[in-house]
Parts: structure tokens; C-alpha cells; sequence
């Protein structure tokens, strides 16, 4: 299967609010309430931010939020701060069973 | 707490293999999924495949489907990913990641394994 398609890149002053998009089909984003992202610092693993499109785990910040419309996922951070500079990955489930993870936005804090 | 530990980075030759781990810790290793995610330099996240320890279920992407094996040790809560002939374009970061349960997304990462195939 191929990859989910983001944006390359994307930037935000402090304080800003950014999104991320992460689009696929119907037979991954589309068709199942299964989007999750990932924030990955460098060197680090990934860590999970959003899963089931809009959930957010145990100890991330209420400033991630997640959404879906049809294909398209997004992922929105709010009060951007420097902190948040970092590479993002959205990931997806697939009708294979298998999944599927977009090609990563790295994000700037200007 | 949930822990995945993986092994130490590797410097392998193309077309010497290769078997690298994952071992689990403060769950129940063979009722979470276990996958293998790759990272190529500057590159992003690609899910290799996934398999369930409790029968060895294992569901490969077509990328990836015979130029590796993914396994598993139930008495070991050890997860494999295995290269018999490694070419230099094998050369990353490789990640396991449980899945969590009744959905699907990675709720624990190991630290990532470096592999370099170099001559």
C-alpha cells in the first residue's frame, strides 16, 4: 500500500496554532475510525500523541488535538511552543490488515 | 510499566545475516501485537510487519513480504526481525512498537536498533 501523503513541512510562531494534514482513502483513513500520530524528536523513537482520530493518551498535552473528514486526517496543535519542533507522522489501518504510515511533516517553530 | 528493549546497533557486511530483538517487559508479551517499523537515514517511518506472539500470526507488508522473518520467543517475551543476506540499502533504524489492543496504534516503542551494511 502506499504511504499517507502530508505536507513536507509546516512552521508557527509561538504561541500559534498549526495543522497537519495526513490524506489516504478509503481504504485506510476512510474506512476506519484507526488514525493515530506520532511526534519524533531527533534520535529519539516516535511517541504516540493521538490515536483512534482524536484521543489523546495519558500525559500528552490538551494543546494536540486530532479530527477526520472522509480521507483526510488532521492533527492540530495549538499554543505552539518551541518544544514542539519535531518530525510528525500520522499512521493509519489498512483494509490488508496491515498499516500504513504518512510520509512525516517536520514541524518548525519559527 | 511497559517496556520494549531492544539490542545494540550493528555493523554488518552485505550478504552476512542478521537477527535482532525486542524484549518485552510489565505486560502480558503474547496478547499485544509486536511490530517492526523502519526508519532509512533522514527518511520516514515504513511498518515492516506485525506479528502476534501467542500463534506466531505474522502479517508482512508487500515491501517487505520475503527479504525478512519476523518471529518471536513466547518464553523469552522476546520479538525477532531477521535478515539472511543484508544489502547496504538495509542499512537503519529499526523499531518494535506494540500495537495496542482492540485497535490500531503503537502505544509503546522500543529505542531502535541501528543497523549499518556497509563494505
Amino acid at each position: 500500500q502506499s504511504a499517507l501523503t502530508q505536507p513536507a513541512s509546516v512552521s508557527g510562531s509561538p504561541g500559534q496554532s498549526i495543522t497537519i494534514s495526513c490524506t489516504g482513502t478509503s481504504s485506510d483513513i476512510g474506512g476506519y475510525n484507526y488514525v493515530s500520530w506520532y511526534q519524533q524528536h531527533p534520535g529519539k523513537a516516535p511517541k504516540l500523541m493521538i490515536f483512534d482520530v482524536s484521543n489523546r493518551p495519558s500525559g500528552v498535552s490538551n494543546r494536540f488535538s486530532g479530527s477526520k473528514s472522509g480521507n483526510t486526517a488532521s492533527l492540530t496543535i495549538s499554543g505552539l511552543q518551541a518544544e514542539d519542533e519535531a518530525d510528525y507522522y500520522c499512521a493509519s489501518y489498512t483494509s490488508s490488515s496491515r498499516g500504513v504510515f504518512g510520509g512525516g511533516t517536520k514541524l518548525t517553530v519559527l | 510499566e511497559v517496556q520494549l528493549v531492544q539490542s545494540g546497533a550493528e555493523v554488518k557486511k552485505p550478504g552476512e545475516s542478521l537477527k535482532i530483538s525486542c524484549k518485552g517487559s510489565g505486560y502480558s508479551f503474547t496478547t499485544y501485537w509486536i511490530a517492526w517499523v523502519r526508519q532509512m537515514p533522514g527518511r520516514g517511518l515504513e511498518c515492516m510487519g506485525i506479528l502476534y506472539p501467542a500463534d506466531s500470526e505474522t502479517r508482512y507488508s508487500p515491501s517487505f513480504q520475503g527479504q525478512v522473518t519476523i518471529s518471536a520467543d513466547k518464553s523469552l517475551s522476546t520479538a525477532y526481525l531477521q535478515w539472511s543476506g543484508l544489502k547496504a540499502s538495509d542499512t537503519a533504524i529499526y523499531y518494535c512498537a506494540r500495537r495496542a489492543s482492540g485497535s490500531y496504534y503503537f502505544d509503546s516503542w522500543g529505542q531502535g536498533t541501528l543497523v549499518t551494511v556497509s563494505s
